[in-house]
Parts: C-alpha cells; structure tokens; sequence
C-alpha cells in the first residue's frame, strides 16, 4: 500500500502568515491527491484536490488556499491565515490500491 | 440535500459483530462510491473500505480485511458494513463519505457513528 506522510504534524502561526504544509507519498501518485480540513470535533471538509476544479465539491477558498505538486511531493499552501482556518489538514492519495491519508497536520493560530 | 446518514454504531464485546449502515439521500446513489473511514479517539483519519456505484469492486484496508464486509443496497440507497471479529482497535468514530470516482476525493460525509469495541 502506498503510504503518506504529512509534515510538520503540528504548526502555530498568526494571522496573515503563509502556512505550508507538505505531504509525501512513498511511490508516484502521479497528482492524484486530496486534501481535507477538520475542525475539532467536526465531520472533515473536502478541501481541494491537487488539480484545481478539476472534481467538483471543492469547498477552499481559491483566494488563500492552492494545492501543488506531482509524483511524490505534495504541498496544501494557505496564504494569509485566517482564524477560521485552524484545525487539521490530512492528504490522501486516490492513485492506486487502498485510499490512503496522511497523518495529519494540525494548525493552530 | 445531499445526504449521508449513519447509524448502527455502540458496544460490542472483543470478537463480536456489528452492522453499520450509510443512508443515502439527495442525489443518485448508484454514480458515486461509497467509501467507510474511521477515526479512533484522538487520532487521525483511516480509510476502511469502499464499494463502487453499481455495487461492484468492494475493497478494504488490510487491517480489516477477511473480517469487514462492504456491500450495497440500490433499492434502499443503503451502504452496510457488517465488522466481524472486532478488536479493541476498531474502537473509532466510522464515517461514511461518497466520492464521484474511485480517484476523486471525499466531497460529502456523514455525520458518523460510533463503535466501541470493550468488555
């Protein structure tokens, strides 16, 4: 099975920074990775996939929120935190066998 | 309104089985996957297994593989995972979530339903 693999798995920032997180898998994914948000306590948010518009129910913002990567290295980017943009973030690749997500990286403002 | 419901959830004893259930309602069932993830306490998501639209190509984590049967029901717009041989580690909250194609991401999730796997 392919793995995934999310760092940091925890970050403080204050609002208005840029905030990056990466995900790694441990073969090609080619760019088939999704992201999602989750609020403590909460039913996690599909939040964009690596292609942007490409599937529908993406609920980021386009204005602070971008996905990029191919292959193996994968970076979720926030630009301008915003108070509502706290909690964890999970990749997930969708490529090939089980659909596996990462560990997690939790944001805190 | 898209939506996925379900239930089934509670206490079962070490080795024992429990039928969890996802209702589906607000769009066309048979388009979409069905996908069950599980979030134990405190940790992150884990994805449990998955069945395709028309019923087709079931699969499963490894972990829960040869004990966890994924299967549908298109007259009911219902998705069942009956888990057999529960383990203490199965004790998690169990979404289900559908997804338009087996590379597309998670668009809409039920709200869960919890399993407590303890004697």
């Amino acid at each position: 099975d392919i793995q995934m693999s999310q760092s940091p798995s925890s970050l403080s920032a204050s609002i208005g920074d840029r905030v990056t997180i990466t995900c790694r898998a441990s073969q090609s994914v080619s760019r088939t990775v999704n992201w999602y948000q989750q609020k403590p306590g909460k039913v996690p948010k599909f939040l964009m996939y690596t292609v942007p518009k490409l599937q529908s129910g993406e609920s980021a913002d386009p204005s602070r929120f971008s996905a990029s990567g191919s292959e193996t290295d994968f970076t979720l980017t926030i630009n301008s935190l915003q108070p509502e943009d706290f909690g964890t973030y999970y990749c997930q690749q969708t490529y090939s066998g089980p659909p596996t997500f990462g560990g997690g990286t939790k944001v805190e403002i | 309104e898209v939506q996925l419901v379900e239930s089934g959830g509670g206490l079962v004893q070490p080795g024992g089985s429990r039928r969890l259930a996802c209702a589906a309602s607000g769009f066309t069932f048979t388009n979409y996957w069905i996908n069950w993830v599980r979030q134990a306490p405190g940790k992150g998501l884990v994805w449990v297994a998955r069945i395709r639209g028309d019923g087709g190509r079931p699969q499963y984590a490894d972990s829960v593989k040869g004990r966890f049967s994924i299967s549908r029901d298109t007259a009911d717009n219902t998705v069942v995972l009956q888990m057999n041989s529960l383990r203490a580690e199965d004790t998690a909250l169990y979404y289900c979530a559908r997804a338009y194609a087996d590379w597309h991401g998670l668009d809409v999730w039920g709200q869960g339903t919890t399993v407590t796997v303890s004697s």
